[in-house]
């Protein structure tokens, strides 16, 4: 079966530096991926996917990620943080030929002024 | 245009009794997906409907159960409530193909006393 390993729980950084958020994912067939935000009190919201048309895909809010085969990897970046950027983040795959989404146990992403 | 809308947003419930959430996808989708999202946890799926039929299962027992209607909007229906079950449940649509990306809505909100 599928699965997400979303290295590191909680991710600190100030406003203005780099977010770097960690996805491994494992999958014995060409995995399709996503990024999704979620905000308290809120559902998830997009963020990006990849379906092997590029490696490096770029998404809402100047986020982007690049997979990478060799380290089944799939890391989420923003160049600059902003306070806005607080809240949760999911990493997913899905399962084979089905569309059932399989989720990281998510990274909660701080940012301070 | 409306995306995902679910109701109620919370919902208290004693052990044992039975609870039905509703989902209405959003405009021109035509399949609904329903996840569990305990506190601090990534969602984990429960089922996929397409057609009005169960076309894909999670590893959830079957005290959980679903429905489609003709007009593409759903129900789950959980019975024999326990403690357990308390948890945040998401519903997403999105178009039948594979790896479609799935648009959430807010979530209900179900406590079990």
């Amino acid at each position: 079966a599928q699965s997400v390993t979303q290295l590191g729980s909680h991710v600190s950084v100030s406003e203005g530096a780099l977010v770097l958020l960690r996805c491994n994912y494992s999958s014995s067939v060409p995995p399709y991926l996503f990024w999704y935000v979620q905000y308290p009190n809120q559902g998830l919201q997009l963020l990006l996917k990849y379906t092997s048309a590029a490696t490096l895909v770029k998404g809402i809010n100047g986020f982007e990620a690049e997979f990478k085969k060799s380290e089944t990897s799939f890391h989420l970046t923003k160049p600059s943080a902003h306070m806005s950027d607080a809240a949760e983040y999911f990493c997913a795959v899905t399962e084979g030929r089905g569309t059932a989404l399989i989720f990281g146990k998510g990274t909660t992403l701080s940012v301070s002024s | 245009d409306a995306g995902v809308t679910q109701s109620p947003t919370h919902l208290i419930k004693t052990r044992g009794q039975q609870v039905t959430l509703r989902c209405s996808p959003k405009s021109g989708h035509d399949t609904v997906s329903w996840y569990q999202q305990a506190l601090g946890q990534g969602p984990q799926f429960i089922f996929q409907y397409y057609e009005e039929e169960e076309r894909q299962r999670g590893n959830f027992p079957d005290r959980f159960s679903g429905h489609q209607f003709p007009n593409y909007s759903s129900e789950l229906n959980v019975n024999a409530l326990l403690l357990g079950d308390s948890a945040l449940y998401l519903c997403a649509s999105s178009l039948g193909r594979v790896n479609q990306p799935q648009h959430f809505g807010d979530g209900t909100r179900l406590s079990i006393l």
